[in-house]
Order: structure tokens, then sequence, then C-alpha cells
């Protein structure tokens, strides 16, 4: 089975405080995917990595790094947390032959 | 260009039908469909290809009219593991394995006894 694994499910952090959420996927995959879901705003996407090292902005990059040194591995970096950046997080790598995506059970960070 | 889904929610009882559309103002190449639970992460149920096939997983099958660049989801006889939010995810361009979807602001399901 595949696993997506993202290593907090809770995060309380301050304001200003720099935050990463961890993603590791177990298949291989190149291509992967980081969103923010908000209540009546759905799912929206932030950052992709098609490889390693390889980035491309969301729709919604501002605030946000990520940093892709391993295939394996995805992060999500908030430089410096706001209130606004109160959301939970979901990252996913797509199997390419089918465009399935594998979603991880998401990181739920409230920023204080 | 993010897909309406409609209806924004439904309540059904164990064994009823509903229908899920999604509609896209631009051209679509495929749609995508999938499931969540509540505190769980969304679980894939299918992909539609341009072509207006239909496909079927158990009770769930969908449809894709690409002229119209709406899908619709059809949940037959509905079971109380059906309950949850449907998100379609629509992709416009054949862009091969980037899969960056826009995606609908889901349907929520709820099934009771």
């Amino acid at each position: 089975d595949v696993k997506v694994t993202q290593s907090s499910r809770y995060l309380v952090k301050r304001t200003g405080e720099k935050v990463f959420l961890e993603c590791v996927q177990d298949m291989d995959h190149e291509n992967m995917f980081w969103y923010r879901q908000d209540p009546g705003l759905g799912l929206r996407l932030i950052y992709f990595s098609y490889d390693v090292k390889m980035k491309e902005k969301g729709d919604i990059p501002e605030g946000y790094s990520v940093s892709r040194e391993k295939k394996e591995r995805f992060s999500l970096i908030l430089e410096s947390a706001s209130t606004n950046q109160t959301s939970m997080y979901l990252c996913a790598s797509v199997f390419p032959n089918t465009g399935e995506l594998f979603f991880g059970e998401g990181s739920r960070l409230t920023v204080l | 260009q993010q897909p309406v889904q409609s209806p924004q929610a439904v309540i059904l009882r164990e064994g009823e039908d509903a229908v899920i559309n999604c509609s896209s103002s631009k051209a679509l190449y495929s749609v995508h469909w999938y499931r969540q639970k509540h505190g769980e992460a969304p679980v894939f149920l299918m992909i539609l290809l341009k072509g207006g096939e239909q496909k079927g997983h158990e009770k769930i099958s969908a449809s894709f009219n690409e002229k119209k660049q709406q899908s619709s989801l059809y949940l037959t006889a509905s079971q109380l593991s059906y309950s949850g939010t449907y998100f379609c995810g629509t992709e416009s361009t054949g862009a091969g394995n980037n899969r960056k979807l826009i995606w609908g602001l889901g349907t929520s399901l709820a099934v009771n006894p």
C-alpha cells in the first residue's frame, strides 16, 4: 500500500515562529504537492514539486517555502507563522500511471 | 476557474440514490473524484478522461460530458459508509503527470439509517 506520512497531526505555534511540516512517501513518486484546506475555500495548492530540488508555485505560495532534498520527502516551511495560516495542511503524491493522488492524514496547524 | 459542485449538501436515507454534479467554465481534459470522511485524508474514487466515458466503482459511478464541461457522480443504493464530503478536481490541459488540479468546494453527503 502507498503511504504518505505527515510528521505532525496537530501543531500549535505562536505568531512569528518558524514552522516545518514534513511529508514522506514510500512509492518513489516524482510529483508531490502541498495543499491547505479551509472551510468554504476547499483545497488550494501551495506548492508542488516534480523532482528532487525542483519546485513550482501553486495558487497561494505567499508566506510559504518548500524543500525537496530527497525524492521521498517534501517539506513545507512557514518562515514566520501568522494567524491567517491556521489551517489544515495536506500533502499528496501522485501515481503517474493513473493520476491518482495519495494524501497524507493532514497536519492541523493553529497559530496563536 | 474553480469548478462548481452541486448540491452543496445532501441528506439521504440508507438505500436512496444521489447525483453530485461538477461543472467547469473551462474545457476539461479530466475530472477526478475523491471522498473525504471527517478527520481523514481524501481518498481517490475515480478519474474520467476526455472522451465522454463512464466509470464504475462498486455502486458509485460517474460520467463525463466534455462538451458540457461537466461530470456527474452517481451513488446508488447508498450505504452508511458513503457519508463524507465529495470533491471533484479538474484538469484543463493534458499536462501529463503534473496533475495540478483545480478543486470544487465539495458536496457534503450524509447517509442516515
